[in-house]
């Protein structure tokens, strides 16, 4: 199974905002707007942050936001701070009706 | 609040088998579709296998096709996972997920780790 693209890390000060991109395809990210991302601390499950491209579960702080264009979803994380520095993955449901992740991206707050 | 207890996890030899057990309580299980998902240690996260509400089977990896079984029993609220000729890149982390639609999982279990090693 194919995986969608993430940068490897990512990195800010405290206060400003940092993009995470996930790259994928037709099939996947550009076919609809299933797309979630999750957010994973060292130990522990990973924890939905946007799902449905844009939409956040009651709960998440609405300094975490998504967007799509194409065959590439974003998650920004706007007034960085240090409980943020985390694992982040984004999934998208496929038209084979199953579902990918991402290569995951570790966000480190300077 | 939705809850998933994953139990079964354990150390198993090349060509083992174990079944993972995940029990949801929190929400109306028979309503959703839930999801396996695992994580190799120091790697991402990789998509197991799917179940619909109703016990229809919705995806396997090609990696576990043909060796690892889902299923659920919906009057006991818990999902299984039945694997078969365990491989050394079997081992993971293995959660459990309750999907939003047909595969997006939207809320996971604290996992069960699985080792293979002889």
């Amino acid at each position: 199974q194919s995986v969608l693209t993430q940068p490897a890390s990512v990195s800010g000060s405290p206060g400003q905002s940092i993009t995470i991109s996930c790259s994928g395809t037709s099939g996947d990210v550009g076919a609809h707007n299933y797309v979630s991302w999750y957010q994973q601390h060292p130990g522990k499950a990973p924890k939905v942050m946007i799902y449905d491209v844009s939409s956040r579960p009651s709960g998440v702080s609405d300094r975490f936001s998504g967007s799509k264009s194409g065959n590439t979803a974003s998650l920004t994380i706007s007034g960085l701070q240090a409980e943020d520095e985390a694992d982040y993955y984004c999934s998208s449901h496929t038209t084979r009706n199953s579902e990918v992740f991402g290569t995951g991206t570790k966000v480190t707050v300077l | 609040e939705a809850q998933l207890l994953e139990s079964g996890g354990n150390l198993v030899q090349p060509g083992g088998s174990l079944r993972l057990s995940c029990a949801a309580s929190g929400f109306t299980f028979s309503n959703h579709a839930m999801s396996w998902v695992r994580q190799a240690p120091g790697k991402g996260l990789e998509y197991v296998s799917a179940i619909g509400a109703s016990g229809d089977i919705i995806y396997y990896a090609d990696s576990v096709k043909g060796r690892f079984t889902i299923s659920r029993d919906n009057s006991k609220n818990t999902v299984y996972l039945q694997m078969n000729s365990l491989r050394v890149e079997d081992m993971a982390v293995y959660y459990c997920a309750k999907n939003r639609g047909p595969t997006s999982p939207d809320y996971w279990g604290q996992g069960t780790l699985v080792t293979v090693s002889s």
